[in-house]
């Protein structure tokens, strides 16, 4: 049970180049999110996904894309990187029940440079 | 418009002693609050949360205080220790929706030394 896989863990990119980060969950979760983290922000919510088949906007989104591949995996694609996209990308997981939100469970996450 | 702060970016505290950690919210549609912690090159890890239904919740060395009318809530660790260093991160929820989405605070880097 590995929980919330990432990879990459580094990835250095010149201005311009385009990347996809991966995501995947064994926890049979419905909702997975993606973060980015960077000094003196907190975590900031990038994209999500309730379910598989949806995704919605976070605080974030500019200059991001998502696919929620199945429910297992949810990717994070910078078409075109900026500087400021350098930080680091975290993905989590949580199922939701009557009782409302449950926690969420954070990946290792991706140190990103954009050069 | 940061609607969790911590405003509190540091704080060192001697073992055995008690960490207070701090954590402010604006938006009043929040009722359902979390503590995260993280450890460098690590993802954050859940530690504690508490309903706005409740003022209080314990787990071990761990308590979360929620005072709905100033917004607040605060961590409390009794006694710290060294392996408790780490940033702390506070997060808020509106239940009832269908993504559980969440509003991180800034965090506090939290030292404990020996």
């Amino acid at each position: 049970n590995a929980g919330v896989t990432q990879t990459p863990k580094f990835q250095v990119l010149k201005t311009g180049q385009s990347m996809t980060l991966q995501c995947a969950q064994d926890m049979n979760h419905n909702s997975m999110y993606w973060y980015r983290q960077d000094p003196g922000m907190g975590l900031r919510l990038i994209y999500y996904s309730a379910s598989e088949g949806t995704t919605d906007k976070g605080e974030v989104p500019n200059g991001y894309n998502v696919s929620r591949l199945n429910k297992r995996e949810f990717s994070l694609r910078l078409e075109s990187a900026a500087p400021s996209q350098t930080s680091v990308y975290f993905c989590a997981s949580s199922d939701l029940g009557l009782a409302g939100p449950y926690e969420q469970y954070f990946g290792p996450g991706t140190r990103l440079t954009v050069t | 418009d940061q609607q969790v702060k911590q405003n509190s970016p540091s704080l060192s505290v001697q073992e055995g002693r008690i960490s207070i950690l701090n954590c402010d919210y604006t938006n009043s549609m929040f009722d359902y609050f979390l503590w995260y912690k993280k450890y460098p090159a690590e993802g954050p890890t859940f530690l504690i949360s508490i309903s706005s239904i409740k003022d209080k919740n314990e787990d071990g060395r761990f308590t979360v205080f929620l005072n709905k009318s100033a917004k607040h809530l605060s961590l409390h660790i009794v006694p710290s220790q060294p392996g408790d260093s780490a940033v702390y991160f506070c997060a808020a929820s509106v239940s009832g929706t269908s993504y559980g989405k969440l509003t991180f605070g800034q965090g506090t880097i939290l030292t404990v030394h020996p």
